[in-house]
């Protein structure tokens, strides 16, 4: 595997089911990022992780719990989410925290009945 | 607070035309401005970035400029190719860390 890897692509979910998402990323980065892009919306950030450490929230609500175990790994943890939670989920991971080029997954594509 | 907008929100052109997108954004202190493409319903492609101390950059048939003055990027592709069919989306760093996306420009080219 190369780059960063989103596992699973497509997922659908009750509101009150509880799932995780999987990123991975296999260049050697020490920063990890969750966005979201919902249709007719710009993609926002989410939360950003530098070393397993999380350095920002951006105002997301607590149905989503990020989790960073090690550099290469970043979780989202999905509960009692909304319809309007419902959106493609990408993963990104750069050198560090700071002015480096961001390397996105292919994304989580979400949807919430 | 940052704000980024691109126009126009589609684009159609005949093959082997030139490409133009535009980005323009609010805060000028910005550390680079990125420009990516996404394929439908898939992640995000880096496809330049330009330092906040360049004017441009360069890869093929692409070509980006920044002007922080007026708060204004050019994304330029020559001779566009119905493979360049694609969303292309632009994003401010303002913070070193925090990206601050457009809307995108989804552009179409017709053989």
């Amino acid at each position: 595997e190369t780059g960063v890897t989103q596992t699973p692509r497509h997922l659908v979910m009750g509101m009150t089911n509880k799932k995780s998402l999987k990123c991975e990323q296999h260049l050697g980065h020490n920063a990890m990022y969750w966005y979201k892009q919902s249709a007719k919306k710009p993609l926002e950030l989410m939360f950003v992780y530098s070393l397993e450490e999380r350095v920002e929230n951006n105002s997301v609500p607590s149905r989503f719990s990020p989790e960073c175990p090690n550099s290469s790994h970043l979780f989202l943890h999905l509960h009692t989410l909304q319809p309007e939670d419902s959106a493609l989920y990408l993963c990104a991971s750069s050198p560090g925290v700071g002015a480096y080029e961001q390397y996105f997954g292919p994304g989580t594509r979400l949807t919430v009945t | 607070k940052q704000e980024v907008t691109q126009i126009p929100a589609a684009l159609s052109v005949p093959e082997g035309e030139n490409l133009v997108l535009n980005c323009s954004f609010t805060d000028s202190a910005i550390y680079n401005l990125q420009w990516f493409r996404q394929d439908p319903g898939k992640g995000l492609t880096s496809l330049l970035l330009i330092q906040s101390s360049q004017r441009e950059q360069t890869s093929g048939r692409l070509n980006a400029s920044l002007d922080k003055s007026s708060g204004r990027s050019t994304l330029y592709i020559a001779a566009s190719q119905p493979g360049d069919s694609a969303t292309y989306l632009c994003a401010a760093d303002s913070a070193g860390n925090k990206l601050t996306f457009g809307g995108g420009t989804r552009v179409l080219v017709k053989p």
